[in-house]
């Protein structure tokens, strides 16, 4: 079944604007949220990552929002660049065993015009 | 840049052949894992290993097969190839001790069986 549900598939964003991506999970055992970048021919980068004891944590242009009550979280880029055109996956960490696994949402195609 | 490094990076193979692709880290992780990823972006763990000797399934079954006899090297081999295993396959390390920890990915290996 599908833990973590990742929204919009894809967005087009005007340069300068504000892309928002959203993901939903379902289970409450899960203890570190990151949102990783990929590049066409690369493998995922993480990118910003935030725990569930905070609501929202800023990088530079990029910010996690947390909601645990509706288990949901977001990111948001600021000013978006055309250099920010990439795949962004969500996941969500399950403690498993004798370590933990991630598990990604089903990740947005961003393309941010000049 | 990550230290994990995936061969090869794109491979055509006919039905039936026997292939292993190759993933090597030189961080020292204890924690490797296989994804697959199809066509629509989205990633599925199918195998990961906590350390040396140890290998699991993951979440998506795959006919797929994994050894982890050294720490840095986690190859995945397919005895016979199909048309249906045609996928990137991306390898993904991280730390084994302490807090939730960045996961690092390889380049991944774009293999296409006809």
């Amino acid at each position: 079944q599908q833990q973590v549900k990742q929204s919009p598939q894809s967005l087009i964003v005007q340069k300068g604007g504000i892309s928002i991506i959203n993901c939903a999970y379902e289970n409450t055992a899960f203890d570190y949220f990151p949102w990783y970048q990929q590049f066409p021919g690369k493998g995922p980068a993480l990118l910003i990552a935030i725990r569930p004891d905070v609501s929202e944590k800023k990088e530079g242009r990029f910010t996690i929002s947390f909601n645990k009550s509706a288990k949901q979280f977001s990111l948001h880029i600021m000013d978006s660049q055309p250099g920010d055109s990439a795949t962004y996956f969500c996941a969500v960490h399950k403690v498993y065993n004798q370590g933990g696994k991630l598990i990604f949402g089903q990740g947005t195609e961003l393309s941010v015009k000049p | 840049e990550a230290d994990i490094y995936q061969t090869p990076r794109y491979l055509v193979i006919g039905t039936g052949k026997k292939i292993t692709l190759e993933c090597s880290q030189t961080m020292g992780h204890d924690k490797m894992y296989w994804y697959q990823q199809d066509p629509g972006m989205e990633l599925h763990l199918i195998h990961y290993s906590y350390g040396v000797n140890s290998t699991e399934k993951g979440d998506l079954s795959s006919e797929s097969t994994v050894s982890r006899i050294r720490t840095e090297h986690f190859p995945l081999t397919l005895e016979s190839a199909r048309p249906s295993h045609t996928s990137q396959y991306l390898c993904a390390s991280r730390p084994g001790t302490g807090a939730v920890t960045e996961a690092f990915f390889g380049q991944g290996t774009r293999l296409t069986v006809v």
